[in-house]
């Protein structure tokens, strides 16, 4: 088993463009998370899903939009990249809604100049 | 509010013991989870907490005081690979984790 994957696992954007961070895992999950992970800061969650068809916000959402269409992959988009999206992002995944760990991915380290 | 808070950075001697304390304060409270990060990697689950006393894993062993919004992760002998960033999380009445800014400790021959 891959675990948690992410794609691409590094990034360079321009201000304005807008690229796509694909998650998938393999373990049968519900729930997904997208974590974004600054210096001096905690992991901040942007959105989440609790299955197939589902997403919701979490803590810092603007600028960024998820779906999940399928129940393995958690696609975040960032339609118009801005320096303060400069960061590293990881996606956690979850069995069950009782609490339990997050397993997560290597993480996608994002610069946007 | 919400709010973690535990030490920024801690150093520790090669076979020592030391103790990396957390306090949280959520919106609800479903169980303190502890996770190591090594640097450019990511973290990976150590411990849960949801009851009082402590929870005894090998060389790590994990405190929970709800009473006091307190907790501490143990690292006994220390080791060379220990050196990495603890991070301490609380789970929320939505079942979503709250997270500390981590402790990086740095271990010394």
């Amino acid at each position: 088993n891959a675990g948690v994957t992410q794609t691409p696992k590094f990034r360079v954007l321009k201000t304005g463009q807008s690229m796509t961070l694909l998650c998938a895992q393999d373990m049968n999950h519900e729930y997904m998370y997208w974590y974004r992970q600054d210096p001096g800061m905690g992991l901040r969650l942007i959105h989440y899903s609790v299955g197939e068809g589902t997403t919701a916000k979490g803590e810092v959402p603007d600028g960024y939009n998820v779906s999940r269409l399928k129940k393995q992959n958690f696609l975040l988009g960032l339609e118009s990249a801005a320096p303060s999206q400069t960061s590293v992002y990881f996606c956690a995944s979850r069995a069950l809604p009782e609490p339990d760990e997050q397993f997560f991915g290597p993480g996608t380290r994002l610069t946007v100049l | 509010g919400q709010n973690i808070d535990q030490p920024t950075e801690m150093t520790a001697t090669e076979g020592a013991i030391v103790q990396i304390n957390c306090t949280y304060q959520t919106s609800g409270f479903n169980g303190l989870f502890w996770y190591q990060q090594h640097a450019g990697e990511a973290p990976t689950f150590l411990s849960y907490n949801v009851l009082d006393g402590l929870e005894e894993k090998g060389r790590f062993s994990s405190f929970l005081s709800r009473s006091k919004g307190y907790s501490y992760l143990l690292l006994k002998e220390l080791q060379m690979k220990d050196s990495a960033s603890y991070l301490c999380a609380s789970m929320d009445s939505n079942y979503q984790l709250i997270w500390g800014a981590g402790t990086k400790l740095i271990i010394k021959p």
